[in-house]
């Protein structure tokens, strides 16, 4: 059953708007990701949260921006969105931090498309 | 630094035939592997996992034996199904979580099981 409810499930956009997406984890996790997936389904870690403080802090442009109200929230700011940015949008949690901890519970997704 | 190879980008292969995916991986850290199946428009979902040398393990038909000497956790299945076409990918973690918190995807490998 669904555990990580992203929203929304599909958003489309003009270059430059500034879009956010959301994240709820009904897991009682300690953890919280933000995954990018492209076009040739590769998996890139954004970000990553631990019980509301920021851990995995990976290269991505500074128009992105997460953001923590508590450790069951995550959501993910593009300020300005770009064409490269349309893809989707994973978020994910895991239990805590280090081995079968870090088993990751992905949410349906996100898609984004920039025109 | 930490990587996941998984060579075959695509494997075509008849209903009822024997498959395996390969996955090695690099680190410096005591290894903690996944698989992980992202069936078309579905969010990646845990397959199995395993951090034990040389211990076989099953979940849903599919096995996995994570080997230090080799550096590898093929994923392997005895029959395959029509329904076993997906995406699937390789993912490496550290056991103890010294390495940072993050999951190492492969790029995956697309399985499209023919009738």
């Amino acid at each position: 059953e669904t555990a990580v409810f992203q929203t929304p499930n599909y958003h489309v956009t003009q270059v430059g708007n500034e879009v956010s997406f959301n994240c709820k984890q009904t897991l009682g996790h300690d953890t919280m990701y933000w995954y990018k997936q492209d076009s040739k389904k590769l998996l890139k870690i954004m970000f990553s949260y631990n019980n509301k403080q920021l851990i995995v802090n990976e290269t991505v442009p500074r128009r992105f921006s997460p953001q923590s109200s508590d450790k069951a929230h995550l959501n993910l700011r593009i300020k300005s969105v770009e064409p490269e940015d349309s893809a989707v949008y994973l978020c994910a949690s895991s239990p805590g931090t280090g081995g079968s901890q870090n088993t990751l519970y992905f949410g349906a997704g996100t898609r984004l498309s920039v025109l | 630094g930490d990587s996941v190879t998984q060579t075959e980008g695509l494997v075509t292969l008849t209903k009822g035939l024997p498959v395996m995916l390969n996955c090695t991986y690099q680190t410096t850290y005591s290894p903690f592997l996944f698989w992980y199946v992202q069936h078309l428009n579905e969010a990646p979902k845990l397959l199995l996992k395993s951090s034990t040398d040389n211990k076989r393990t099953e979940h849903q038909g599919f096995y996995a034996t994570l080997h230090k000497s080799s550096s590898s956790f093929h994923l392997q299945k005895s029959s395959v199904q029509l329904s076993d076409s997906a995406l699937y990918f390789c993912a490496l973690s550290d056991r103890w979580g010294s390495s940072g918190n993050k999951l190492i995807f492969g790029i995956g490998t697309l399985l499209s099981v023919k009738p």
